[in-house]
């Protein structure tokens, strides 16, 4: 079945330092591919998406690259801020239908000042 | 766009009561999806519904829990005979039926149960 996996946490950088968060997926067909960020004792907001192979999706600096030949959908973000700090959500959607998001385990990123 | 609205946003109470949270999706959109996230972990998703038809229930769903969506609007879920394992954030998220918008699925701020 499909599914995410995701580098595991926390990741730990001072501000202004370079962020990837890693993440592959396992799929049939052409998945879409999400970020989500979750800040505490919030909800999920969806970052940033692509939706077929090459597209690279980005939001407030983040960029994630949809690598089908990698499986791969890798976060990063050239220079962090202390506001970045949240869990980090990689998700998958299977192509056709409604398909439902499936999520990876998520990635805590603190970044310190 | 109020966005997705859950309540209430967090409830404790007692091992064997029932409880029940309601979701309001984003206005028209007609699918509407529940999500269950423990500590420390993504969620996991529990059913789905396309209008007022419940299309797909995850095998998480036991018979203890009951999701209704009955004009196709709001949706409640209601869980039965708590347990303790029951205790997590319950997520509602809403998305449109149109490829135009790619189907993005906008969450809601997430219903906090403890069961104790």
């Amino acid at each position: 079945g499909n599914s995410v996996t995701q580098m595991e946490g926390p990741v730990t950088l001072s501000e202004e330092a370079f962020l990837t968060i890693n993440c592959t997926y396992t799929a049939t067909g052409y998945p879409s591919l999400f970020w989500y960020v979750q800040y505490p004792g919030e909800g999920l907001q969806l970052l940033l998406k692509a939706t077929k192979a090459d597209d690279k999706g980005s939001n407030k600096g983040f960029e994630a690259t949809y690598r089908k030949e990698t499986t791969s959908f890798h976060l990063e973000k050239g220079s962090v801020q202390v506001s970045d700090s949240a869990v980090y959500f990689c998700a998958l959607r299977g192509a056709g239908g409604y398909n439902k998001l499936i999520f990876g385990a998520g990635t805590r990123l603190a970044v310190h000042p | 766009d109020t966005g997705v609205s859950q309540d209430p946003r967090h409830k404790i109470t007692k091992r064997g009561q029932n409880v029940t949270f309601r979701c309001d999706p984003i206005s028209e959109h007609n699918r509407l999806y529940w999500y269950r996230q423990t500590l420390g972990q993504g969620p996991e998703f529990l059913t789905y519904f396309q209008n007022e038809a419940q299309l797909e229930k995850s095998r998480l769903l036991s018979d203890r829990f009951s999701a209704e969506r009955p004009k196709g609007s709001f949706s409640t879920l209601e869980i039965q005979r708590t347990e303790q394992g029951d205790s997590a954030m319950y997520l509602c998220a809403s998305s449109l039926k149109d490829r135009g918008t790619g189907n993005t699925i906008y969450f809601g701020e997430g219903s906090w149960l403890t069961v104790v």
